[in-house]
């Protein structure tokens, strides 16, 4: 079965301290996987997948299929990094999501 | 803009009722998906079209319906409303399954 695990709801961080978003799946196939965000009063976006393997914003995601990980990370967190971040699996016809993991970005 | 338009933007209903929530999907997307926010359950997909063709459902109860019509809109249908079934509904658009998802800005629904 599909699913996405992110253990953390809550993640505080300061600024310019590094932060990591952890994100495991859990899927037979070849996963697809992406992050998204959401910042306060937008809507839900595209924030980086793993086939591209790029840098969004100082954002990487690297797939470890060993471990079944997609985490975020970022060497330096920005006060306007602080969101809703989604980790995202995509399968046949379908895009499961985890709960979500609110990032603060303590000035 | 991402061009995917949900209406309307809040919704308030009294328990037992029924209403239908619209979403127009971007120009040139032909799948739909619909998910329910919730505070406790982030996330949740609920169904997926594509063309017209019901393509994948996830956790989404009998008492609610959708479609998606021959001009690819699609609408999200909830009946015997209940308190619980208070949250936001997104819907998202997207070219095939591993396009990245476009989202609307969702509908805030509160069931009284």
């Amino acid at each position: 079965a599909q699913r996405v695990t992110q253990p953390e709801k809550l993640l505080s961080v300061f600024k310019g301290a590094p932060v990591e978003l952890k994100c495991n799946y859990s899927y037979s196939g070849s996963p697809e996987l992406f992050w998204y965000v959401q910042y306060s009063r937008q809507r839900l976006q595209l924030l980086l997948r793993h086939i591209s393997r790029e840098s969004i914003k100082g954002f990487t995601a690297d797939l470890n299929k060993g471990e079944t990980s997609f985490h975020l990370k970022k060497p330096f967190a920005q006060e306007e990094d602080s969101a809703m971040y989604y980790c995202a699996l995509g399968g046949a016809n379908n895009l499961f999501f985890g709960t979500g993991t609110r990032l603060t970005v303590i000035p | 803009d991402s061009g995917v338009t949900q209406t309307p933007k809040h919704l308030i209903t009294a328990t037992g009722q029924r209403v239908t929530l619209r979403c127009s999907p971007r120009s040139g997307d032909l799948s739909v998906y619909w998910y329910q926010q919730s505070l406790d359950q982030g996330l949740q997909f609920l169904i997926q079209y594509y063309n017209g063709e019901e393509r994948a459902k996830g956790n989404i109860l009998e008492r609610f319906s959708a479609q998606q019509f021959p001009d690819l809109h699609s609408e999200l249908n909830l009946s015997s409303l209940e308190l619980g079934d208070s949250a936001l509904y997104f819907c998202a658009s997207a070219r095939d399954y591993n396009s990245p998802l476009h989202f609307g800005n969702g509908t805030r629904l509160t069931v009284t």
